[in-house]
């Protein structure tokens, strides 16, 4: 039982080159989500999937795409990346539990840097 | 707005208690969570409390909520130097079926001996 996995674990990239970050979740959670890193700033959220075939925005969304393939996968896409976009990269997934909440559980994180 | 504040630095010495706050905006919030990130690692998920509860006690964890204040505190018991790491608290927001997380900006605990 791994929880939840995300590759690369670090990554360098040139401005305006594309890559995609890859997670999956061995929990059968239905909610999986994406959140950036940034020094002072806590997590900030990108993108969510509440269901298999759904995705949608949180609140830093610009540059970035998401595909959820499917219950296990939630992939992160940067089609032309900007040093803006130097940042730790986490995916986390999460359940309705009996008590009614969403613990959700993280990736050990892709720390990307653009130059 | 949604909003979550922690100071940034707290320094303890090993075996005193540690107290993180935590001040939050949204009082629609159902759960609170207090997360602790390691060096290079992820967030693991510490302990959480419902917003009808006051108080959770887990282990040398008490988590404290005054609801009224929106203020949130984590207490770790006999701190040991294992506990040096940054931590979260973070508020959570109903969305259609599921919830989404605003985090506050970590408090970095350092423990001496």
């Amino acid at each position: 039982n791994a929880g939840v996995t995300q590759t690369p674990k670090f990554q360098v990239l040139k401005t305006g080159q594309s890559m995609t970050l890859q997670c999956a979740q061995d929990m059968n959670h239905n909610s999986m989500y994406w959140y950036r890193q940034d020094p002072g700033m806590g997590l900030r959220l990108i993108y969510y999937s509440a269901s298999e075939g759904t995705t949608d925005k949180g609140e830093v969304p610009n540059g970035y795409n998401v595909s959820r393939l499917n219950k296990r996968e939630f992939s992160l896409r940067l089609e032309s990346a900007a040093p803006s976009q130097t940042s730790v990269y986490f995916c986390a997934s999460s359940d309705r539990t009996g008590a009614g909440s969403y613990e959700q559980y993280f990736g050990p994180g892709t720390r990307l840097t653009v130059t | 707005g949604e909003d979550v504040e922690q100071s940034l630095f707290l320094s303890v010495r090993e075996g005193d208690s540690s107290v993180i706050n935590c001040t939050y905006t949204d009082s629609s919030s159902t759960y609170l969570y207090w997360y602790k990130q390691e060096p290079g690692a992820g967030l693991q998920l510490l302990t959480y409390i419902f917003s009808n509860m006051d108080m959770k006690q887990d282990q040398r964890l008490t988590v404290l909520l005054n609801k009224k204040d929106k203020h949130l505190s984590l207490r770790i018991a006999d701190t040991q130097t294992g506990d040096s790491a940054i931590y979260f608290c973070a508020e959570s927001i109903g969305l259609r079926n599921t919830d989404k997380l605003i985090f506050g900006t970590g408090t970095r605990l350092q423990v001496f001996p």
